[in-house]
């Protein structure tokens, strides 16, 4: 079976813009959360999705947002990107909210 | 609220055993879990334990739960240098693992 795939794997982008980043879960995984990993502040929980529906919701400002799709696919998306979004960005699935995997991250750099 | 510590670095002996600690605060934890990230590299979990459980055994890792302290350790017999790497102490308040809350990470070198 495969993992849980991100993509991009890598990403520059500027101040002010926005960027979307995607997931696909482990095939038959209804549930997706993303996490926000940086040096300062560590890992910190985003959301989760579950069957299209935002189950979950971290502290974070309203220009960190996501969904899902019907094939539980997920994207989020980061609008009026700062400085301090530049960070190792992970999704995980889980199949019955027990056993959470992650994929390989995507890494975001705002300059 | 809910809130996880650990110790930052770990520094053993190839063939010696290691041993991560972990405290929580958050008594309804449900789940404890441990994951290990290497460089460049997502988490990996490595086991996890139910919070009416004291102790877990999984080949070369051991897991303790204290819940009374809430005190929660990792060991690992016969580390090696392929054992090198960030591991994560984390909890579960709601039985969903979709929404954990994880320590700052306890880097482990393993010297030869």
């Amino acid at each position: 079976k495969a993992g849980v795939t991100q993509t991009p794997r890598y990403l520059i982008k500027t101040r002010g813009q926005q960027v979307t980043l995607s997931c696909s879960p482990i095939s038959g995984h209804r549930s997706v959360s993303w996490y926000q990993q940086t040096p300062g502040q560590g890992l910190q929980f985003l959301f989760e999705y579950f069957s299209e529906t935002q189950r979950n919701k971290g502290n974070f400002p309203g220009r960190f947002s996501g969904r899902q799709f019907s094939n539980s696919r997920s994207e989020m998306n980061v609008s009026t990107l700062e400085l301090g979004d530049s960070a190792l960005y992970l999704c995980a699935s889980s199949l019955v909210g027990v056993e959470q995997y992650f994929g390989p991250g995507t890494r975001l750099t705002v300059t | 609220g809910e809130d996880v510590e650990q110790s930052l670095f770990l520094s053993v002996r190839e063939g010696d055993s290691s041993v991560i600690n972990c405290t929580y605060t958050d008594s309804s934890s449900t789940y404890l879990y441990w994951y290990k990230q290497e460089p460049g590299a997502g988490l990996q979990l490595l086991t996890y334990i139910f919070s009416n459980m004291d102790m877990k055994q999984d080949q070369r890792l051991t897991v303790l739960l204290n819940k009374k302290d809430k005190h929660l350790s990792l060991r690992i017999a016969d580390t090696q240098t392929g054992d090198s790497a960030i591991y994560f102490c984390a909890e579960s308040i709601t039985g969903n693992a979709g929404k954990s809350t994880f320590g700052d990470g306890t880097t482990l070198t393993v010297k030869p």
